[in-house]
């Protein structure tokens, strides 16, 4: 089945800077990636999605690319803010029907 | 109100005791799921609902079982649990399976002794 691997356990980022997490995946029929983030104590919610019909897609300071050629996709979280800090899960789908497979986790922290 | 609500929010049990966690979501929508989360693990699907009665095995269905008789609820039992069951749980559900956000509960934190 499909494996997701996210590179990055922990970011810790200036107040202002970007923040980077990248993420590959194994399955070439993977089409579907989208981005949760869980803040301490909390449940996870939606942040981003990116289909592999486009490669590059932006919800006001957020900025997800897709690499369909190296299996590779990432978030960029520009312009941090303290309110940023959490833990960033990808995903993908290679299945609808399976369900999603996600990634360990990105902890992001940051400071001012 | 788009909301996914889990009952018990926490809860401890003794091993081979009988566990059941609840779910309702009051969007209408058609999938649902059952995730557990553990430190380096991450979140590992245990079960997927299509519909009422339409249900499909996940990546770690082992010891867990789920039912589904209303769209709207969506259970998950485990029948005699084992320790290593002490974990996280989260369901989810989404306007149907084909790439649709997930919405999350609050999670249901489950302690076996």
């Amino acid at each position: 089945g499909e494996k997701v691997e996210q590179h990055e356990s922990t970011l810790s980022v200036r107040e202002g800077d970007s923040a980077v997490i990248n993420c590959t995946y194994t399955d070439t029929a993977s089409s579907y990636f989208p981005w949760y983030k869980q803040e301490a104590g909390k449940s996870l919610h939606f942040v981003i999605d990116i289909r592999s019909n486009v490669d590059r897609k932006q919800s006001q300071r957020l900025i997800v690319l897709l690499d369909k050629k190296a299996k590779r996709f990432s978030l960029h979280i520009t312009a941090t803010q303290p309110e940023d800090s959490a833990i960033y899960f990808c995903a993908a789908s290679n299945n609808y029907a399976q369900g999603l497979t996600f990634g360990l986790g990105t902890r992001v922290s940051v400071f001012p | 109100d788009m909301k996914v609500t889990q009952m018990p929010r926490y809860l401890i049990k003794r091993m081979g005791e009988n566990v059941l966690l609840e779910c309702g979501q009051d969007m209408s929508h058609e999938t649902m799921y059952w995730y557990r989360q553990d430190p380096g693990l991450g979140l590992q699907l245990i079960y997927i609902s299509y519909d009422v009665d339409s249900n499909s095995e996940g990546d770690i269905p082992k010891g867990y079982r789920v039912s589904r008789k209303k769209r709207e609820h969506f259970s998950l039992i485990l029948d005699s649990a084992k320790t290593n069951q002490t974990s996280v749980y989260f369901c989810a559900s989404s306007l149907n399976y084909s790439g649709n956000t997930l919405y999350f509960g609050e999670g249901s934190r489950l302690i076996v002794v």
